[in-house]
């Protein structure tokens, strides 16, 4: 229950084109959906977070999906470009006794080509 | 953009040997974590602390330790490298009522 799946594993969209990764979750209480950029010698970090209230949230080129009756949401990044080449992480945040719990998704390699 | 900090970077070291990997950050925040990620692999929580001297196993079991004497430190040690050890440790940090969790670049361990 405390699982987050992500799809796929890896990506290889062309230049100006739509990369779309999808995650799904079990447990309801999670509160807190974000995705994180990791850059190859990088530490991940925050690019978009979205919370269980709202459908949908854009910012620039990346939105997110949330479909809270099959608990799923996912990245969509329009106009693809070289330079978004990197592994992205879709978490789920959940508040247990006052505390915070993060659950990884596993990651997808997207790779652009230009 | 994240004040988190992690010495050393890259880090080869012999079979059997003691190291300490460092992680600070300024941001005041109660709560650290350890992550051990193999190349482009998913992120495996391996300890955190919710504040000064609370410190938990996470989800991986671990050889390794750690200790949060100071808000802003929260090192990592091994006391006995082994090959199989050698892996990307990410140290982390977040508020106490915050989602968003910031990640330092990481600490390459090589045992050889």
């Amino acid at each position: 229950q405390q699982q987050v799946k992500q799809s796929p594993q890896s990506l290889i969209v062309q230049k100006g084109g739509i990369s779309i990764i999808n995650c799904a979750y079990e447990n309801t209480a999670f509160d807190y959906f974000p995705w994180y950029q990791q850059f190859p010698g990088k530490g991940p970090a925050l690019l978009i977070a979205i919370r269980p209230d709202v459908s949908e949230k854009k910012e620039g080129r990346f939105t997110i999906s949330f479909n809270k009756s099959a608990k799923q949401f996912s990245l969509h990044i329009m106009d693809s470009q070289p330079g978004d080449s990197a592994t992205y992480f879709c978490a789920a945040s959940i508040t247990t006794s006052g505390t915070y719990k993060y659950i990884f998704g596993t990651g997808t390699r997207l790779k652009v080509l230009a | 953009e994240a004040d988190i900090y992690q010495t050393p970077r890259y880090l080869v070291i012999g079979t059997g040997k003691k190291i300490t990997l460092e992680c600070s950050q300024t941001m005041g925040h109660d709560k650290m974590y350890w992550y051990q990620q193999d190349p482009g692999m998913e992120l495996h929580l391996i300890h955190y602390s919710y504040g000064v001297n609370s410190t938990e196993k996470g989800d991986l079991s671990s050889e390794s330790t750690v200790s949060r004497i100071r808000t802003e430190h929260f090192p990592l040690t091994l006391e006995s490298a082994r090959p199989s050890h050698t892996s990307q440790y990410l140290c982390a940090s977040s508020r106490h009522r915050g989602n968003t969790i910031y990640f330092g670049e990481g600490s390459w361990l090589t045992v050889v």
